[in-house]
Parts: structure tokens; sequence; C-alpha cells
């Protein structure tokens, strides 16, 4: 079965970090690029990070750049994000969505698989 | 990057057409044709509809279409169903290698 399913969520406190994973099953998952995308309670979705199927690359969005950190490890199918300094308005639901050009493409592409999220609240 | 803008809310009756505008600029969805629309019922995950600004996903209903016009992706919605009511998001690659959502679009079957 083709999917993501994304853990590490929880309640943490201003001014900490936190790791969020995503877990893939039922693809090459070595072989896709990967974003974090999250989304505020009542709010849009705002896209965070995208990191190439080989690590290489890696792109940001302005509003985490230098806080938050994408990471994969294909030997575990697994995708991160490790968020430092986290704020209350980073409390949001993490999705992570699979980038759906051909797989070892360096082409862009649409979110085409999408896990069911895992909720982060920051607050004291 | 700033968010693409979207109209907060569109409705219409059912079997009726309608188009949800998504305005970017000459770095985003005036420069790539990597636009794609997101569907998104309460409570859910979003769901691709459209990509490369208007190829459907398999298994997407052929009443959802996309197009470009300058800066402004639409997505249009033919023959309404009270299925269709949910959030509507585009998206677009950038110049900066960077990826930004649209604000967000209501649609409501009347």
């Amino acid at each position: 079965q083709v999917q993501l399913v994304e853990s590490g969520g929880g309640v943490v406190q201003p001014g900490t970090s936190l790791r969020v994973s995503c877990a893939a099953s039922g693809f090459t998952f070595s072989g896709y690029a990967m974003h974090w995308v999250r989304q505020a309670p009542g709010k849009g979705l705002e896209w965070l990070a995208i990191i190439s199927y080989d690590e290489i690359n890696k792109f940001y969005a302005d509003s985490v750049k230098g806080r938050f950190t994408i990471s994969r490890d294909n030997s575990k199918n697994t995708l991160y994000l490790e968020m430092n300094s986290l704020r209350p308005d980073d409390t949001a639901v993490y999705y992570c969505a699979r980038r759906g050009s051909a797989p070892y493409s360096r082409s862009p592409g649409a979110f085409d698989l999408w896990g069911q999220g895992t909720m982060v609240i920051v607050s004291s | 990057q700033s968010a693409l803008t979207q109209p907060a809310s569109v409705s219409g009756s059912l079997g009726q057409s309608i188009t949800i505008s998504c305005t970017g600029t000459t770095t985003d969805i005036g420069r790539y044709n990597y636009v794609s629309w997101y569907q998104q019922h309460a409570g859910q995950v979003p769901k691709l509809i459209i990509y490369e600004v208007t190829h459907r996903p398999s298994g997407i209903s052929n009443r959802f279409s996309g197009s470009r016009s300058g800066n402004t992706a639409s997505l249009t919605i033919s023959g309404l169903q009270a299925e269709d009511e949910a959030d509507y998001y585009c998206n677009a690659y950038t110049i900066s290698d960077t990826y930004v959502f649209g604000t967000a679009t209501k649609v409501t079957v009347l």
C-alpha cells in the first residue's frame, strides 16, 4: 500500500525543539523528492521545505529558513523535519508529501501523495 | 515569497460551473508550467486534482479543468455537485526553487 505516515507531533514549550518523521511505504522512497507542508488551525496550507531524492538539494520557505531542517534516511524510508526555536505560531498540522515528478528526477512537480499529518502544538 | 491570491469564497448551484482564480507573478505562475490544484474536504488531507496547469491525475473527474493566462491560473468545476463543496488551493513552483500555495477558496454548493 502506497502511503506516508507522519509521527512525532505533540505539545512543546516555546523555544524548544522537536523532530517529526514521515515513514514511506509501497513505493521507491529513495527515488522521490519530498516536501513538508503545514496547516495552522483554521488556516491555509503553507509550504515549508523540499529535499531532493539524494539529499543534495534542500530549499526552504523564508518563514522557517534557519530554524527548520529537512533531512531523509533512504535506508529507513523516512523523511524528517527538525524544528528549532519553536514559537506559538508554529502550531499546526505538519504534512509530508511526495513530489510527483518521475523518479530520480530533479524536475519540479505536484504534491501527489500526502500523509495524514501530525499535530504540533507550541504552548507554555 | 507571498501567498498566491485566491478569492476567499465562490458559490454556485448544483449543475452550474464555477471558476476559481489564482494570481501570482512573473516569478511563479507566469514563468513555469508547474501550477497545481488541491481539494481539501473538512478534516481531511489535501488531494491533488490538477497538475502542470491543465493535467488531471488518474481518477479525477473531467469536471475539473485547469488553465492559465499570464500570471493567473484558474480552476473550473463544471456540473457542480454537492461533493465538490470543499476548500481549494492552488500551488506554484517559483524562480527560487521553492513552492507557494494560494490563500484558499471555499466552494459552497447552493
